[in-house]
């Protein structure tokens, strides 16, 4: 299995704050990467695929980079809609997918 | 707009099996490029992958649950199936049904279902 490991586990952020999440992958995953948003209570929401690719409708301050093991998650200007949990997911070897274990982002 | 909705008991007897039920709205089951599946996330836990199925007939399990798993497809209701056998406290969570689009090599979950919690408890 294709281990997914993000950090940090949680962080603290104001309103207008540049949070930048790390992913990192067991093995080489070339860009077969998303990014999940999930809030309390509510299923997630796709915010990027192929690593850097923006999902139709997510703001443009969310960003994704990386290939191979490492990559990142950025939000350009943190907004009060912003608190909540991101999870990555490989998708390298589809369909056995396996997800990171999440990055809580909280008001500082 | 594309809608999945599960339904299913809430609570299950520990050693029984665990079933749901997916309806699909707004789109057919039955199109190329996507897959459809299910995924758990256990109270405080993260998401874990349970398993996803083409139409045409192609179905992949989770290697963790593979033994106790079935996903199931009713084309004509434009419903989709999950039955978990032999559960455990373990097997507690939310339970989502997702449409999963693979298309230029590339895949993803882009419509999700509300979920349900099941509870395994005597």
């Amino acid at each position: 299995d294709i281990q997914m490991t993000q950090s940090p586990s949680s962080l603290s952020a104001s309103v207008g704050d540049r949070v930048t999440i790390t992913c990192r992958a067991s093995q080489s995953i070339s860009i077969y990467l998303n990014w999940y948003q999930q809030k309390p209570g509510k299923a997630p929401n796709l915010l990027i695929y192929a690593a850097s690719s923006l999902q139709s409708g997510v703001p443009s301050r969310f960003s994704g980079s990386g290939s191979g093991t490492d990559f990142t998650l950025t939000i350009s200007s943190l907004q009060p809609e912003d608190f909540a949990t991101y999870y990555c997911q490989q998708t390298y070897r589809t369909p056995a997918l396996t997800f990171g274990g999440g990055t809580k982002v909280d008001v500082k | 707009q594309v809608q999945l909705q599960e339904s299913g008991p809430g609570l299950v007897k520990p050693s029984e099996t665990l079933s749901l039920t997916c309806t699909v709205s707004g789109a057919s089951i039955s199109i190329t490029n996507y897959y459809w599946g299910w995924i758990r996330q256990s109270p405080g836990k993260g998401l874990e992958w349970i398993g996803s199925f083409y139409y045409r007939g192609n179905t992949f399990y989770n290697p963790s649950l593979n033994s106790r798993v079935t996903i199931s497809v009713d084309t004509s209701k434009n419903q989709f199936s999950l039955r978990l056998g032999s559960v455990t406290a373990a097997d507690s969570a939310v339970y989502y049904c997702a449409r999963n689009y693979y298309g230029s090599g590339h895949y993803y979950m882009d419509v999700w279902g509300n979920g349900t919690t099941v509870t395994v408890s005597s």
